[in-house]
């Protein structure tokens, strides 16, 4: 897996609204799919993953959807906060190898 | 348990020159990957090892390599550095296998910011 779209790469959401960020990859043989979060000055912290025999996955006020017909993901990150302001990647995993491919990143700024 | 850690946590070279940086996985955890972030071309993987031995390969050039070792920790290694190089590098931990399961999570350490100039 070496080509994974996200969009938007910038986002300004009212605090207490929701962010939704999404991702496209092109590889049928991706089992894995993380999100990260990345601080100023911090490695990428992982938040959320969903495996591809699931599609949908709930964390606490993170929510990830996954169609693999048409390979789709997506990360809505509900009631957001001040803290929850950094850049967001999404990734895949192929079965057949290890390696992580990542998205190009969604910047979250949540606005008090 | 502590998490993973990177050594330095900065660098500045100068073109040409070489550079090691470590990295000590989570404890138990037996793979290390490497990625290397920059603004242009965003997280890209370098390369992994797991047991010791190199599983996975990115597409880098030659002048980057690793190494691990017996208590898991690794190295990788730039040789004659370009200031193309200067970028966040990323050390990601991960069980991978143990006890014939399979663990797909990895976890980032901070990353070494390597400045070529």
């Amino acid at each position: 897996g070496e080509n994974v779209e996200q969009h938007p790469s910038t986002l300004s959401v009212q605090e207490g609204d929701s962010a939704v960020i999404k991702c496209t990859y092109s590889d049928s043989a991706s089992n894995y799919f993380p999100w990260y979060k990345q601080e100023l000055g911090k490695g990428p912290q992982l938040i959320i993953d969903i495996r591809s025999n699931m599609d949908k996955r709930q964390g606490q006020r993170v929510t990830v959807l996954l169609n693999k017909t048409v390979k789709h993901l997506s990360l809505q990150i509900a009631a957001t906060q001040p803290g929850d302001s950094a850049v967001y990647f999404c990734a895949e995993r192929s079965t057949n190898d290890y390696k992580l491919s990542f998205g190009a990143g969604t910047t979250v700024t949540v606005r008090a | 348990k502590a998490g993973v850690t990177q050594t330095p946590r900065y660098l500045i070279k100068t073109r040409g020159q070489q550079v090691t940086l470590s990295c000590s996985p989570i404890s138990g955890h037996r793979s290390v990957s490497w990625y290397q972030q920059t603004p242009g071309q965003g997280l890209q993987f370098l390369f992994e090892y797991f047991s010791e031995t190199q599983r996975n390969k990115g597409n880098f050039p030659g002048r980057f390599s690793g190494r691990q070792f017996s208590n898991s920790r690794s190295e990788m290694n730039v040789s004659t550095l370009e200031l193309g190089d200067s970028a966040l590098y990323l050390c990601a931990s991960s069980p991978r296998e143990q006890r014939g399961i399979r663990y797909n999570e990895q976890f980032f350490g901070p990353g070494t910011r390597l400045t070529v100039l």
